[in-house]
């Protein structure tokens, strides 16, 4: 099956600092990428759609100098969170989608942020 | 894109079916069924799609109603391992709007 990795898994910052999370598509080409963000017990949110070589498109409410996304090569795309706040603890989670017909998402395994 | 409805939660004992029921009663017609689920604290995982027809695969069964308005996952023999939050999405088959709307889904429950 198609794997997604993220990293890292974990990261505690202080507040005020930027983080940015890796997240790769390892044995296919993702044409799109989307990250989504998921408070405790609550569904995921989709953040923004990334597409290779160009810009994100980022759902209504989410800032995009905030959440710098890049998606740089069909298989890296990352995402910055910059001046964080501990508003913006969440565990974030991104996907990774084939092109060629292909429609199946397939996420990674989630990055737990803390911001102190 | 269509909406769905599912039960909050559901129990289910080790080694029985697990039959997970979906609402969509506004599905277009070009839109899939697509399930997810997601075990506590990892990224979503996925299960099966289909449009019309039913489908299965090693790790569930679709049933789609033949007026679509409905479907049902079934796990034909739960484990443990398959307590999870269990998400019902319908999704448009192209293009941008191929972007996943995750409702609260299903909380699975699976007890010895």
């Amino acid at each position: 099956g198609a794997v997604v990795s993220q990293h890292p898994s974990r990261v505690i910052c202080k507040s005020g600092t930027s983080v940015k999370i890796e997240c790769r598509s390892l044995d296919f080409q993702a044409t799109t990428m989307f990250w989504y963000r998921q408070f405790p017990k609550q569904s995921l949110m989709l953040m923004a759609t990334s597409n290779e070589g160009s810009k994100a498109t980022y759902e209504q409410g989410v800032e995009k100098d905030k959440f710098l996304i890049n998606h740089a090569s069909l298989t890296l795309s990352t995402l910055t969170v910059t001046s964080a706040h501990p508003e913006d603890s969440s565990f974030y989670i991104c996907s990774a989608q084939r092109g060629g017909g292909h429609y199946e998402q397939y996420f990674g395994p989630g990055t737990r942020l803390t911001v102190t | 894109d269509a909406k769905t409805t599912q039960p909050t939660s559901m129990d289910c004992a080790e080694g029985r079916a697990a039959n997970l029921p979906c609402n969509h009663s506004t599905i277009s017609g070009n839109e899939y069924v697509y399930w997810y689920r997601q075990i506590h604290s990892q990224g979503p995982q996925y299960i099966i799609h289909g449009l019309k027809n039913n489908e299965t695969n090693e790790m569930a069964s679709l049933i789609i109603t033949e007026d679509r308005k409905s479907s049902t996952l079934i796990l034909p023999h739960a484990t443990l391992r398959d307590t999870a939050v269990y998400y019902c999405i319908v999704r448009p088959p192209t293009g941008t709007a191929s972007k996943l709307t995750f409702g609260t889904g299903t909380r699975l429950q699976v007890t010895l």
